[in-house]
């Protein structure tokens, strides 16, 4: 079965330290996401590509976070410097298509910084 | 700004026992999806729906949109402690990106 991948699945990290995620989506969905989960609440979109363009940024704390999706396939988002509080689930989706409503979701990259 | 509020925050209920959970918002989306997710884990979908007043049924879940396309709710029936996990709904508002709610965490004892 279809399925996102993302790698690691557990990150430990020390706080000024950068740490990066990756994620394959679902083979032929146009569009990913990347989403960061505080524990006890929902998903918040960090970023959205269309193909290898960002379609929406506007959460994303660009002084320490990127992300990039250069081919269109894969994706990475990367923290530099990381801080205590992005201690959170990470978590990578993807859909057919930019007006698909329907995501779906890898495993996640449970991050901690100490 | 789109926004989803679920409710209860928390359920505790015996085995057997059914339950229903809310999402309910100012906004009119255009679809509405419900995930489950089980800890340490990502969201799973479980259904999205499209048309006021939908009902949709899973084996024992039942899950109806609003006529006003504004709020939906899940019903479970007969809770077993395999329905344990935290239930996310998301909606899409017309043009605009899909927003979660924070979720209800639903725990069935045996």
């Amino acid at each position: 079965e279809a399925e996102v991948a993302q790698s690691p699945r557990y990150k430990i990290t020390e706080k000024s330290q950068a740490v990066a995620f990756w994620c394959d989506p679902i083979s032929g969905h146009a569009t990913l996401y990347w989403y960061r989960q505080i524990l006890g609440q929902g998903p918040e979109l960090l970023v959205q590509f269309q193909d290898e363009s960002v379609v929406d940024d506007s959460q994303l704390p660009k002084d320490r976070f990127s992300a990039e999706r250069l081919k269109g396939v894969d994706s990475t988002l990367k923290i530099q410097p990381a801080e205590l509080g992005d201690s959170a689930m990470y978590l990578c989706a993807s859909s057919l298509t930019l007006r698909d409503t329907e995501a779906f979701f890898g495993q996640g990259t449970r991050l901690t910084v100490v | 700004t789109q926004l989803l509020e679920q409710s209860p925050q928390f359920l505790s209920i015996q085995e057997g026992e059914n339950l229903t959970v809310y999402c309910n918002s100012s906004s009119v989306f255009s679809s509405l999806q419900w995930y489950r997710q089980e800890p340490g884990e990502g969201p799973v979908l479980l259904v999205t729906v499209v048309t006021g007043g939908e009902v949709k049924k899973l084996k024992r879940l039942t899950f109806q949109f609003g006529d006003a396309r504004k709020d939906s709710s899940l019903h479970i029936t007969a809770a077993q402690p395999g329905d344990t996990g935290l239930y996310l709904c998301a909606g899409s508002a017309y043009g605009q990106n899909f927003v979660f709610g924070p979720g209800t965490r639903l725990s069935v004892l045996p």
